[in-house]
């Protein structure tokens, strides 16, 4: 059975407090690895997608890399604005639904 | 990416009632998806909507209580039947756009925040 988890549940930080989030998953395939933020009452918006072992993608304070069995979500000098709930999502095969972890809720305090 | 609106963004309702959430995206899809988030948990997919065909609902969920149309390729509606407190959720749908990549990528709209008393 395919199956995404993630670590840890929740995350504390104090703003400027680098640090890592992280998304194991283990599935029949990878057609793709999704990261999204979900801020508390809204849907989640999307953030990137890495396709294979050894890509990494950025967006500001934000880094996502891939490996075979996991992904990090790499949060650098982090800011209040910057909590949320962060899902990780995998696709296993074209056409096939996502399979989403649970999230970390991460909360950065000023 | 894409533009997602759902209607209505919240509601409260009352225990045997029906309540049906509207999705408009802003340009034609192939592919529409109803999920479910209940407190404090990951999404949940309830159904894959395709304009033209019935919905293609997941293990747990049945027409009856979730029935849903796609009356054309920019809209969809998702109806709870019959709720109970147990229904209260956030209710989530979404499209994949294509990033001209391998895969596609799934854009969520706002959601609409459901509460059954």
């Amino acid at each position: 059975e395919d199956q995404v988890t993630q670590s840890p549940e929740a995350l504390r930080l104090q703003e400027g407090e680098s640090s890592s989030l992280n998304c194991s998953y283990t599935v029949s395939g990878l057609r793709g690895l999704f990261w999204y933020r979900q801020d508390p009452g809204k849907g989640p918006e999307f953030l990137f997608t890495l396709y294979s072992a050894g890509e990494e993608k950025e967006k500001e304070r934000l880094k996502a890399t891939l490996t075979k069995k996991e992904s990090f979500l790499h949060i650098t000098a982090p800011k209040p604005e910057d909590s949320a709930t962060y899902l990780c999502a995998v696709q296993p095969n074209y056409g096939q639904n996502f399979v989403f972890g649970p999230g970390t809720r991460l909360s950065v305090l000023p | 990416s894409a533009v997602i609106s759902q209607k209505p963004s919240r509601d409260i309702c009352q225990r045997g009632t029906s309540l049906t959430i509207q999705c408009q995206v802003d340009s034609q899809v192939t592919m529409m998806f109803w999920y479910r988030q209940q407190p404090g948990q990951s999404l949940t997919l309830i159904a894959t909507a395709n304009q033209g065909s019935e919905a293609t609902y997941e293990s747990g969920f049945v027409i009856d209580k979730f029935p849903i149309s796609r009356p054309n390729l920019t809209f969809s509606t998702l109806t709870v039947s019959n709720m109970s407190p147990e229904d209260s959720s956030i209710y989530l749908c979404s499209v994949e756009r294509g990033l001209g990549r391998r895969t596609d990528t799934q854009y969520f709209g706002p959601g609409t925040r459901l509460t059954v008393l």
